[in-house]
């Protein structure tokens, strides 16, 4: 099974902060990678796939970037409502399999 | 828009079968993979499986031996069932619709579009 590892897996932040979550695969996946946000007693939500495409709806202060092992989701400027737990997803090997998650609170 | 609306008994004993449903509304189920994902209390998500419309399913393999998903495109539902069950399948059961891509170097890829709300499954005696 393919191990995606989240850093950090909890952060601190102020509304207007640029905030960066970092997954890690334990082996290439090239670009097939989603993240989701996910708020408490809610289901996740999917904000962006093959990388770096942003789902339909998704404000454009989320972005993704990366390939191979090293992925990134960068929120430009973090608002109130960006509070959330955020997983990584890889998207072609099976088992389909999800990082640890990133809690994001508000400092 | 699509909506997906899971549905189940909510306490299994250990050693039964946990049977789910998920009811699709608002959308076709063709030319879709539909999935289920569990999420136990406080941890992180695990895909358990999906099912083509068509009927061909892939399974976890951590969990093949005692899973099924089965579709019934004419009542717009597709189901779980995950026979001998624990303690350690106590968890939040999200049902979600996959769909698959193709990349420009022609591998196929799979992402979950559409969850439903989930459903609390809590084994116990």
């Amino acid at each position: 099974d393919i191990q995606l590892t989240q850093s950090p897996s909890f952060l601190s932040a102020s509304v207007g902060d640029r905030v960066t979550i970092t997954c890690r695969a334990s082996q290439g996946i090239t670009s097939f990678l989603a993240w989701y946000q996910q708020k408490p007693g809610k289901a996740p939500k999917l904000l962006i796939y093959a990388a770096s495409t942003l789902q339909s709806g998704v404000p454009s202060t989320f972005s993704g970037s990366g390939y191979g092992t090293e992925f990134t989701l960068t929120i430009s400027s973090l608002q109130p409502e960006d509070f959330a737990t955020y997983y990584c997803q890889q998207l072609n090997s099976f088992p389909l399999t999800f990082g640890g998650g990133t809690k994001v609170e508000i400092k | 828009q699509v909506q997906l609306q899971e549905s189940g008994p909510g306490l299994v004993k250990p050693s039964e079968t946990l049977s789910l449903t998920c009811t699709v509304s608002g959308g076709s189920m063709s030319s879709y993979y539909w999935s289920w994902i569990r999420q136990p209390p406080g941890k992180g998500l695990e895909w358990i499986g999906y099912i083509y419309y068509t009927g061909s399913t892939t399974y976890n393999p951590s969990l093949k031996s005692r899973v099924t998903i089965s579709v019934d495109t004419s009542q717009n539902q597709f189901s779980l069932r995950l026979s001998s069950v624990t303690a350690a399948d106590t968890a939040v059961y999200y049902c979600a619709r996959a769909r698959e891509d193709i990349s420009r170097m022609g591998y196929y890829y799979y992402y979950m579009d559409v969850w439903g709300k989930g459903t609390t499954v809590t084994v116990s005696s």
